[in-house]
């Protein structure tokens, strides 16, 4: 079936210093969603990736996806202690009719 | 909208017991799912509906059934409870649908149970 990976699982940051996390798929996607889960709290979806190629920003968080549809990347500028938390990303393959998440990324912010 | 809804909150189980975690959503979607999640863990799907009266397997099902008779409410239960079932399930529901460029999804979590078999 198919499967999303995602690296790392754990990132150590000092505030300030920029944050990246990888997903991959063994499959092309229809789209490819974010997510992030504060530390006690609920997954909140973040946003969604649907063309080749896209990037999308929002305020220090910049989202792509590959030009193949298979990955994707979610990275944080000059982190700031408000960021902690683990951040899954989602991959809708259409013929399996629902998203895979990977196992996601927890990020720690030293102040 | 209060959106995804669940109940309990918390709850602290004997080994053997049965429950049903309650979930509900008010936005009409289609689609809904169970996650559980272990500590320090991902999202594993458990089970997942995409309409009223049709349910299908996760990744996990053994030892939990689901129903969904309406669009709203989708219920999970434990019919014996067993430890390794300690976990935070979280239900969430979402719109499948096609965009302009392709398919979209945006899945709304339910605040999560908290689960103790013991």
């Amino acid at each position: 079936g198919q499967q999303v990976m995602q690296i790392p699982q754990y990132q150590h940051v000092q505030e300030g210093e920029d944050f990246t996390t990888y997903c991959n798929s063994s499959t092309t996607l229809s789209n490819i969603q974010w997510y992030k889960q504060r530390p006690g709290g609920h997954p909140v979806f973040l946003i969604q990736l649907v063309k080749s190629g896209e990037v999308k920003k929002q305020k220090r968080l910049t989202f792509q996806f590959g030009e193949a549809k298979k990955n994707s990347s979610l990275h944080i500028t000059a982190t700031q202690t408000t960021d902690v938390g683990t951040y899954f990303c989602a991959g809708l393959n259409t013929n399996a009719g629902k998203s895979t998440f990977g196992d996601g990324t927890t990020l720690t912010v030293k102040p | 909208n209060a959106g995804v809804t669940q109940t309990p909150k918390f709850r602290i189980l004997k080994i053997g017991q049965s429950m049903t975690l309650q979930c509900a959503q008010d936005m009409n979607h289609n689609y809904m799912y169970w996650y559980r999640q272990d500590p320090g863990m991902g999202l594993k799907l458990i089970y997942y509906s995409v309409g009223a009266g049709i349910t299908d397997k996760g990744e996990v099902p053994n030892g939990y059934n689901v129903s969904r008779s309406t669009t709203e409410d989708f219920p999970l239960r434990l019919e014996l409870a067993a430890p390794s079932q300690t976990s935070v399930y979280f239900c969430a529901s979402s719109s499948q649908g096609r965009g302009a460029h392709s398919f979209e999804e945006t899945q709304y979590f339910g605040p999560g149970t908290r689960l103790l078999v013991l």
